[in-house]
Formats: structure tokens, C-alpha cells, sequence
């Protein structure tokens, strides 16, 4: 059982690039999120979907879009990257239906644009 | 706007001291609090929850958190750290709707 697994792990990206950051989870889960996190800033929540084809915006979804085409993944795209998007980005998944808050992480994905 | 703050950036303790990390939020209404803890290179794990009842709830590792709601607190506390302790705490909460908003998190620096 592997949970929640983000790919990739580490990337570096210069201005105006584009790139997916995958995550993968494999508990049925049906909530999932994609949060970033800045020192000092703690964590700040981007996108989240509360199911297969559905998406919602969260504090901080300029210059990122999504995309949860099926239940066990959930997208997270920069169209083009900026200096500001370097972070370390983590998603989350949640399993309860009545979506207590109770959230499963992957391990995160540091990206660099320079 | 609704938000969750920490008292504390960075706190420093010897082993054996006691600890309490502060946690405020703004929501009105029923909410579901938590923290998390992120050791150092490691993600984010759940240290322990509060949905209802009594208003001190245990988690993991010797940790336990009070819930008081006239103040609108959360806070964290542990009778005795120890060295792996040291790590970043976040509190958490979520309101019925809303997705799970995070503190800006506390650093806990544990020195042997």
C-alpha cells in the first residue's frame, strides 16, 4: 500500500515553462489537494477536488490549474512558471465522507523556477 | 477572512523542558481542529485530532492538545520533550464546507 505518492520529487523549471506534477493515490480515497508550502508561510491550499471529475479553488490558485480525470489522481499544472512558484508543493487525499479534515500526504515535490 | 495562527516561529527547548504551542483560530461555529507534525525531511503526519467530546484529546508520542472554545484555542502540549522531537508543528482547522486551513506552522528545536 503505497498511499499517496507525488512525482516528481525534485525539479527545476526556468521562467515561462510549463510542467505536471502527478500525484497518485491508492486508498479510494475521494478527497484530494494540492497545498504549498513557503518558509514562514506554512502551508497554503491551491486546489482541491472533492471527486472524480470535479475541482475547486483554494487560497492560493493563480497560475495553476488542475485536473482529477480519475478518482486516484490529481493533477497539478503550472502553464507558465514563475520565480514566485518556486516551493515545495505536497498533496493531500482525505477517505471520510463526511470530510472531517483528517488528510493522508505525499512526500512532496520541491520545485525551483529560476 | 477565516485563519488559524500560531503564537509561536521557532521555539528552543532542552530536553526534559515542557512545551506548549499556541493555536488560535477565527471561525465561528462547529469546527474540527488538528495538528500535524513534519520531522525534518519527512511529510506531514497527523499528531492528533478533535472532533467532539471531551476537550483534551492524546495523540501520538506523549502529545496532548485542549481544546477551549470560549478562547478559541488549540494548543499543544507535552509534559517532557525529548530530542526527536524536534520538527515543525502545524495546527489545522476545518469548518463544515470549507477545506482544512493550516497555521504557518512552529519550528520546535530540541537540544540534548
Amino acid at each position: 500500500n503505497a498511499g499517496v505518492t507525488q512525482t516528481p520529487k525534485f525539479r527545476v523549471l526556468k521562467t515561462g515553462q510549463s510542467m505536471t506534477l502527478l500525484c497518485a493515490q491508492d486508498m479510494n480515497h475521494e478527497y484530494m489537494y494540492w497545498y504549498r508550502q513557503d518558509p514562514g508561510m506554512g502551508l497554503r491550499l491551491i486546489h482541491y477536488s472533492v471527486g472524480e471529475g470535479t475541482t475547486a479553488k483554494g487560497e492560493v490558485p493563480d497560475g495553476y490549474n488542475v485536473s482529477r480525470l480519475k478518482k486516484q489522481n490529481f493533477l497539478l499544472g503550472l502553464e507558465s512558471a514563475a520565480p514566485s512558484q518556486t516551493s515545495v508543493y505536497f498533496c493531500a487525499s482525505s477517505y471520510d465522507r463526511r470530510n472531517t479534515g483528517e488528510l493522508f500526504f505525499g512526500e512532496g515535490s520541491r520545485l525551483t523556477v529560476l | 477572512a477565516q485563519s488559524v495562527s500560531q503564537h509561536n516561529h521557532h521555539v528552543i527547548l532542552s530536553e526534559a523542558a515542557s512545551l506548549e504551542l499556541g493555536c488560535n483560530y477565527s471561525y465561528g461555529g462547529t469546527v474540527n481542529l488538528f495538528w500535524y507534525v513534519q520531522y525534518p525531511g519527512q511529510h506531514l503526519q497527523l499528531l492528533l485530532k478533535y472532533f467532539s467530546g471531551d476537550p483534551l484529546v492524546k495523540g501520538i508520542k506523549g502529545f496532548e492538545a485542549e481544546f477551549i472554545k470560549s478562547k478559541f484555542s488549540f494548543n499543544l502540549r507535552k509534559p517532557s520533550v525529548q530530542w526527536s522531537d524536534t520538527a515543525e508543528y502545524f495546527c489545522a482547522v476545518k469548518k463544515a464546507g470549507t477545506a482544512l486551513i493550516f497555521g504557518k506552522g512552529t519550528t520546535l528545536s530540541v537540544s540534548s
